[in-house]
């Protein structure tokens, strides 16, 4: 089982419309987790970070997570053609095999693709 | 405030030579990262570093990569001899010591070609 499982899609949506982007991951010692945006050929920008059970809003982004689900995820409400682009979602547990540290692990992403 | 630098952004080198790379992370951030990112895949990490320190390189293949952070600030990751399946981005993130810790800023990151 991948530590980070997310559909690779692409997750093809209307402009205007809801689009859900999906997360689950394998090892329930995470702690925090994010949500990066990357467009093509650019580097991954952090749009949403969560923390605790539930529901957090950041102007149309809303993350959810589910920690006895082991489940997280991020939609995006009146999507726009800006927001074509691949979603990654990752995750932050102990490092168990490096030392005193928190470990960032990251799944393959979904690419979302918003048309006009 | 500005972001994490890396240099340089594009290179293409034969298989067995050697290339070198460079991040100067956001100022202040103690925390340094580098990443590896194949095509259709999400960024694996390489190395980390807490200032001039090494915490976790477990995923390094070091027989040929290494890096270093010398003084806490800039860093270098070096691959040596180069092999086809090392083509891929490099990206340099860093995050601070604060209630934001968790989160990680990402360079514009180098794109390796080797041929």
């Amino acid at each position: 089982q991948k530590e980070v499982e997310q559909n690779s899609g692409p997750l093809s949506v209307p402009e205007g419309a809801i689009a859900s982007l999906n997360c689950t991951y394998s090892d329930r010692g995470s702690q925090s987790f994010f949500w990066y945006r990357q467009y093509s050929g650019k580097s991954p920008e952090l749009i949403m970070s969560i923390y605790s059970n539930g529901d957090k809003e950041d102007g149309r982004f809303t993350a959810q997570l589910n920690k006895a689900s082991q489940y997280v995820s991020l939609l995006i409400r009146d999507s726009q053609p800006s927001d074509s682009a691949t979603y990654l979602c990752a995750v932050r547990k102990w490092n168990v095999s490096g030392g005193s540290n928190y470990k960032l692990t990251f799944g393959k992403g979904t690419l979302l693709t918003v048309n006009p | 405030e500005a972001g994490v630098a890396q240099s340089p952004r594009y290179k293409i080198i034969e298989k067995r030579q050697s290339v070198a790379f460079w991040c100067n992370p956001i100022s202040g951030h103690a925390t340094l990262y580098w990443y590896q990112q194949i095509l259709g895949q999400g960024p694996k990490l390489l190395i980390q570093f807490q200032n001039n320190g090494v915490v976790d390189d477990s995923q390094l293949p070091k027989d040929r990569f290494s890096a270093e952070r010398l003084k806490g600030v800039d860093s270098t990751l070096k691959i040596q001899p180069a092999k086809l399946e090392d083509s891929a981005v490099y990206l340099c993130a860093s995050s601070s010591r604060g209630l934001s810790s968790y989160e990680q800023y990402f360079g514009p990151g180098t794109r390796l070609t080797v041929t």
